[in-house]
């Protein structure tokens, strides 16, 4: 069983379009990410949602609107694309304070 | 700010060849350092939760360290299968992971 599930794996779009990424976990935790990947494998944290409740916005461009309808799924819309978009998009989910972080395999978004 | 710098960027070793690496940071009040492999096309994978300085952790052929200012992910004998980025993150109690850029390992056989 997959623990952290996203959806597409890959997604190839024009600029301007929106599109949205999946994620669901499986591991009944309470808490979920969105990170985002460069192109020199930097990973930084875009948001966090606690059981559907927005903590972190890490200054992203509102054009990113992640939507969290229960606690074990955590989706991210992006509006009007652009290049500089193009990234890995990982999400991820932790229970409680100590452990460890769970990663989904990965959206690799290009914008073209 | 939370801050992780990992070095060295990339290494090179060939199999049964030990060495280490080394993940320093900058919080305010740690509540965690992790470290986590990353394979190609792949998400991070957990390794381990280091918690306190003087903590050591084991997992087959890497054994990881915490002092107050850096930590040390030791490969004893690698195997080309090693060869993956290792990442290492801080958690301060900010409910995220702050991570350094991580070190390309490469084990030729």
């Amino acid at each position: 069983d997959t623990a952290v599930s996203q959806t597409p794996k890959y997604l190839v779009t024009q600029m301007g379009n929106d599109k949205s990424i999946k994620c669901e976990q499986n591991l009944g935790h309470d808490t979920m990410y969105w990170y985002k990947q460069d192109s020199k494998k930097f990973l930084k944290i875009m948001f966090s949602y606690n059981n559907k409740e927005l903590i972190i916005n890490e200054t992203v461009p509102n054009r990113f609107s992640p939507k969290s309808p229960d606690k074990a799924h955590l989706n991210l819309h992006i509006n009007s694309l652009e290049l500089g978009d193009s990234a890995v998009y990982f999400c991820a989910s932790r229970y409680g304070l100590i452990l460890g972080y769970t990663f989904g395999s990965g959206t690799r978004l290009t914008v073209v | 700010e939370d801050q992780v710098t990992q070095s060295p960027e990339a290494l090179r070793l060939q199999e049964g060849e030990s060495s280490s690496l080394n993940c320093s940071y900058t919080v305010s009040g740690l509540r965690g350092l992790f470290w986590y492999r990353q394979d190609p096309g792949k998400g991070p994978e957990f390794l381990f939760t280091l918690y306190s300085a003087g903590e050591e952790k084991e997992k087959e052929r890497l054994k990881a360290t915490l002092t107050k200012k850096e930590s040390f992910l030791h490969i004893t004998a690698p195997k080309p299968e090693d060869s993956a980025t290792y990442l290492c993150a801080v958690d301060s109690g900010s409910e995220k992971l702050v991570f350094g850029k991580g070190t390309k390992l490469t084990v030729n056989p």
